[in-house]
């Protein structure tokens, strides 16, 4: 079974700029998460999508976004960029259902901001 | 707030010795599940091990052991015959509703 993938892998933008990343899960995983991971301020939660809903959401400001698609894909939107937002971008899949709750993370985006 | 601490940042160990790394969460939730994940220089984070904390036996996988003390909220890992591969950075978690919050990592130098 094919594992979480993400794309792009490496992506560079300006500052003021928006960007999309996206994340495919595992075949049958329902719940997709996504976390930022920074030297300052290591691993943080975002947000987690289950079924196309929005189900948890960590302490970010708005100008982070997401959401999901019938077929479990997710994709996470930064809007207007700050140099703060340079970070490894890792997206986490999960059946969530019963006793298969752990989350298999992809290989992340890494993003540059300049 | 919940928080997980992990006290040392570096560790070295021998090829073939064990060597164990601590962790300790703070919750006050009582449903929660605790994990242990690698993160090798290649950033790909691998689930390492699970621990369900209504459990009361410790789970095992393999070389991978943790000792889980529910009451001092404790959570180590202990690596057995450690390999040139288990070379990693180190992260305990606990997750609740699907969130994980992590510690801020132990790096785990395996050595000839």
């Amino acid at each position: 079974k094919a594992g979480v993938t993400q794309t792009p892998r490496y992506l560079i933008k300006t500052r003021g700029q928006q960007v999309t990343l996206s994340c495919s899960p595992i075949s049958g995983h329902r719940s997709v998460s996504w976390y930022q991971q920074t030297p300052g301020q290591g691993l943080q939660f975002l947000f987690e999508y289950f079924s196309e809903t929005q189900r948890n959401k960590g302490n970010f400001p708005g100008r982070f976004s997401g959401r999901q698609f019938s077929n479990s894909r997710s994709e996470m939107n930064v809007s207007t960029l700050e140099l703060g937002d340079s970070a490894l971008y890792l997206c986490a899949s999960s059946h969530s259902l019963g006793e298969t709750y752990e989350q298999y993370f992809g290989p992340g985006t890494r993003l540059t901001v300049t | 707030a919940q928080t997980v601490t992990q006290s040392q940042p570096e560790m070295s160990v021998q090829e073939a010795e064990t060597v164990t790394l601590s962790c300790t969460y703070d919750t006050s939730e009582n449903n929660y599940y605790l994990f242990w994940y690698k993160q090798p220089p290649s950033r790909q984070m691998i689930l390492v091990i699970r621990q369900e904390a209504y459990k009361q036996q410790n789970a095992t996988e393999n070389r991978f052991s943790v000792n889980f003390q529910k009451a001092a909220k404790s959570f180590s890992l202990k690596i057995s015959d450690s390999q040139l591969g288990d070379t990693a950075m180190y992260f305990c978690a606990f997750m609740i509703m699907s969130k994980l919050t992590f510690g801020t990592g132990t790096r785990l130098q395996v050595t000839l």
